[in-house]
């Protein structure tokens, strides 16, 4: 199967900083990577599919890209409501595993 | 508005079974594929078992397979989990979610039942 692995587990930057993640696939996925966002005590929430498309009212501050093994999630301008647990998954076949997850927090 | 609504998680011992449903509105449930992911206390996301609309086909984690059987009522618009010889390792907040559209990419989630697998 294919694993999923971001980078890094967790991170800490201040609000108005660049920020980006990253997450590998071991074998190539094209671009069949979503990403997800989960802020404490909240339900997921899908921000990118396509590994490029931003989903429906996600902030412009958000972008990604990536085909094959790579990808990025790169969030422009930190904002403090931007405090949450990221994932990536791929969705070409089945399993639709995720990433472990990477922790962002404020400085 | 799409509304996932989970229920039937409890407290159960290892060895033992539980029924999640999942009852979902405000959307035509037959055309959508659905997915139960579950978060372990401290741990990230893991994809569990994916239908697809019309349920001909499902999917299941490794961790999974030969235990759980996921499985859809078109007519009544219910999403199930049926777990068997359950573990401790099953232990987890399970979501129901919607497929955004043909690929596995969950855009409604519902707000998670706990399961608590215990001696």
């Amino acid at each position: 199967d294919i694993q999923m692995t971001q980078s890094p587990s967790s991170l800490s930057a201040s609000v108005g900083d660049r920020v980006t993640i990253t997450c590998r696939a071991s074998q190539g996925i094209s671009n069949h990577l979503a990403w997800y966002q989960q802020k404490p005590g909240k339900v997921p929430k899908l921000l990118i599919s396509a590994a490029s498309t931003l989903h429906s009212g996600v902030p412009s501050r958000f972008s990604a890209s990536g085909s094959g093994t790579d990808f990025t999630l790169t969030i422009s301008s930190l904002q403090p409501e931007d405090v949450a647990t990221y994932y990536c998954q791929k969705y070409n076949s089945a399993p639709y595993t995720f990433g472990q997850g990477t922790k962002l927090e404020i400085k | 508005e799409v509304q996932l609504v989970e229920s039937g998680g409890g407290l159960v011992h290892p060895g033992e079974s539980l029924r999640l449903s999942c009852a979902a509105s405000g959307f035509t449930f037959n055309t959508y594929g659905m997915t139960w992911v579950r978060r372990a206390p401290g741990k990230g996301l893991e994809w569990v078992s994916s239908i697809v609309a019309g349920g001909v086909s499902t999917f299941y984690a490794d961790s999974v397979k030969g235990r759980f059987t996921v499985s859809r009522d078109n007519s009544k618009n219910t999403l199930s989990l049926q777990m068997n010889s359950l573990r401790v390792e099953d232990t987890a907040l399970y979501y129901c979610a919607k497929y955004l559209a043909r690929g596995s990419i969950y855009d409604y989630w519902g707000r998670g039942t706990l399961v608590t697998v215990s001696s």
